[in-house]
């Protein structure tokens, strides 16, 4: 059974502190990790697909890293509006994405 | 174009009544997803369809759960006999054929069973 274990739960984070959110996964046959991005009331929004370990992408001030084992989202100088959760998933062998639980994200000014 | 869209934003029911709950994909989405969001977690997968193939029924959680789409238009989820514990955000997502990673998703609905 594919799992996915994100942390922190939460983390608060003063506007310019960088840090990185961790997503662990187990699953058989990665056929790709994801990262959203979901706003209170809202569905997910797409961030990034990684592949391969030592895959990278980025996108403004974020960075999504992945190795055999775990994905790490780095976000460089957050702002206020970068407060959000943000959502690991993969896919395995079926159809489905397994998600984990997310990490709140807070950036205050 | 219009994004997948959902309805109704919300909806409260009672105890062991049935609910259905509408999903608007993009349009020239062939494949459609549904996913069930407990408060603070994850999203767990429910059903996915794709074009006129038997839909993946994997993830629902009991036979009071069903879900339906015509085509590649609309679907419905149904929760018959619903119970507190079915409390929760459904959402829907849509994709081109075979691009999982690229999901639309809609605002979800806002399911409370009393």
């Amino acid at each position: 059974e594919d799992q996915v274990t994100q942390s922190p739960e939460a983390l608060r984070l003063q506007e310019g502190e960088s840090s990185s959110l961790n997503c662990s996964y187990t699953v058989s046959g990665l056929r790709g990790l994801f990262w959203y991005r979901q706003d209170p009331g809202k569905g997910p929004e797409f961030l990034f697909t990684l592949y391969s370990a030592g895959e990278e992408k980025e996108k403004e001030r974020l960075k999504a890293t992945l190795t055999k084992k775990e994905s790490f989202l780095h976000i460089t100088a957050p702002k206020p509006e970068d407060s959000a959760t943000y959502l690991c998933a993969v896919r395995g062998a079926g159809n489905m994405l397994t998600f984990g639980g997310g990490t709140r994200l807070m950036v205050k000014p | 174009g219009a994004g997948v869209s959902q309805s109704p934003s919300n909806k409260v029911t009672e105890k062991g009544k049935d609910v259905e709950l509408r999903c608007d994909p993009i349009s020239g989405h062939t494949a459609l997803y549904w996913y069930r969001q407990r408060l603070g977690q994850g999203l767990e997968f429910l059903i996915y369809f794709q074009g006129n193939s038997a839909p993946d029924k994997s993830g629902l959680p009991s036979d009071r759960f069903s879900a339906e789409r015509t085509g590649e238009s609309v679907s419905t989820l149904t929760i018959q006999r619903t119970q507190q514990e079915d409390s929760a955000v459904y959402l829907c997502a849509s994709s081109l054929v075979f691009r999982y990673d690229e999901q639309f998703f809609g605002p979800g609905t806002r399911l409370t069973v009393l």
